[in-house]
This record gives C-alpha cells, sequence and structure tokens, in this order.
C-alpha cells in the first residue's frame, strides 16, 4: 500500500494568497483527518470526516480555513487568503475503523511570506 | 471533556539509560483508546502502541513498554537502554466518541 499521501510537501506562498493541500488517504480507510503542527501549538486536529463526512471541524481556526473530501479518495484543505501565521507543517492521516490508529502521510510544510 | 497531559515537555539522557515518558489523560467515556506515537527528526508521524480502556495489561516490545493505569488515568511510556536512534518527540493520544486528542509531546533527546 502506498500510505496516505499529500502535496504538496512543501509550499512557499505569499500572504493573501490561495493555499490548497491535497491529500489521498488509504484505500478502504473510511475516515480522514487533517491536522496542522506548530512549535508554538503543538499538534491540532483541524476537521476530521467520517465517510466523506465533516464529523468535528471545532479545530478550523476561521472562516478562512475550508476543508472538503468530494470523494473517498481524496481530500483538500484550503487557506483563503493566507497569513504568515498560517505557516506550519500540515498532516492528513486516515483510519479504517474508529478505534484504530492513525496513518499520517509525510506532511505538507507550508511557509506564507 | 478529553485532555491529554505530557508535562515533560524535553528530555535528555546519556545512551543506554532507561527513561520514562509520562501521559496523563481525562475522559469522560467509558470506552477509550489511547495510542503512542513516535515522531522523529525526519518529521513523520508513526505509530507504536494502542490500548484499549479494558484491557490495562502492561506492554513490552523489545526496549519499550507501556504501563497503563486506569486509577491513576495513566498511560506511561517506558525505554530500557536508551540509543540515538530513539530521539524522538513522542505523542500520547486519546480517542473516544468522536473525539481524537494528542497530548503536546515530549522531545527525547539521547546523547551518545
Amino acid at each position: 500500500d502506498a500510505g496516505v499521501i499529500q502535496s504538496p510537501r512543501h509550499e512557499v506562498t505569499e500572504m493573501g494568497q490561495e493555499v490548497t493541500l491535497r491529500c489521498k488517504p488509504i484505500s478502504g480507510h473510511n475516515s480522514l483527518f487533517w491536522y496542522r503542527q506548530t512549535m508554538m501549538r503543538g499538534l491540532e486536529l483541524l476537521i476530521y470526516f467520517n465517510n466523506n463526512v465533516p464529523i468535528d471541524d471545532s479545530g478550523m481556526p476561521e472562516d478562512r480555513f475550508s476543508a472538503k473530501m468530494p470523494n473517498a479518495s481524496f481530500s483538500t484543505l484550503k487557506i483563503q487568503p493566507s497569513e504568515p501565521r498560517d505557516s506550519a507543517v500540515y498532516f492528513c492521516a486516515s483510519i479504517l475503523r474508529a478505534v484504530d490508529e492513525q496513518f499520517f502521510g509525510p506532511g505538507t510544510r507550508l511557509t506564507v511570506l | 471533556a478529553q485532555k491529554v497531559t505530557q508535562a515533560q515537555t524535553e528530555i535528555s539522557v546519556v545512551e543506554k539509560e532507561d527513561v520514562t515518558l509520562d501521559c496523563v489523560y481525562e475522559t469522560r467515556d467509558t470506552t477509550y483508546y489511547l495510542f503512542w506515537y513516535k515522531q522523529p527528526p525526519s518529521g513523520e508521524l508513526v505509530f507504536l502502541i494502542r490500548r484499549n480502556s479494558f484491557d490495562e495489561q502492561n506492554e513490552i516490545s523489545g526496549r519499550y513498554s507501556w504501563n497503563f493505569q486506569k486509577s491513576t488515568s495513566s498511560f506511561n511510556f517506558t525505554i530500557t537502554a536508551s540509543q540515538v536512534v530513539d530521539s524522538a518527540v513522542y505523542f500520547c493520544s486519546l480517542s473516544g466518541t468522536y473525539k481524537y486528542i494528542f497530548g503536546t509531546g515530549t522531545r527525547l533527546k539521547v546523547l551518545a
């Protein structure tokens, strides 16, 4: 299995630009998570989907952030407009069952100048 | 409310020393799961162990061992005879009813 795939691995953009991060979960997994990791705030759960439906988006910081999961094999996290404080590593993870461990992607390192 | 506390921000040990990473959790769920993950300097997050709330048996895997005590709401992780390759950030995590919580992590530095 290829594991969780994230793209791009690195993204550098300027403040005000739109950023779209992509994630392909492990085939057959039915829950997907988006996390943000910074030195100051640690690992934060932004949103998670179960069977493509958002279950908990209470971690999404503000309206500039949005996430979609149009099908079982693809999800996006969009930031519009981006700000320097959004600079972080964004991880995507997936699980087969609610009781299972999470399989993490390699992360996307986002830098907003 | 659910919460995971890893009070040790950073620990430094000399190679071959034993080290214990603490994890204390809070939850109202009667059924829940606890996890440990490792994040080496390369940045990926790697699963180490899962425990459910009904299984308090301690577990040993090579140099790693885990002590789960419901009475103190703790799920501690011990590395025996630490090695430089154990240097990483270790996260404790709790999952319950539609909730997934990570602790703030403990950075372990193993010095040669």
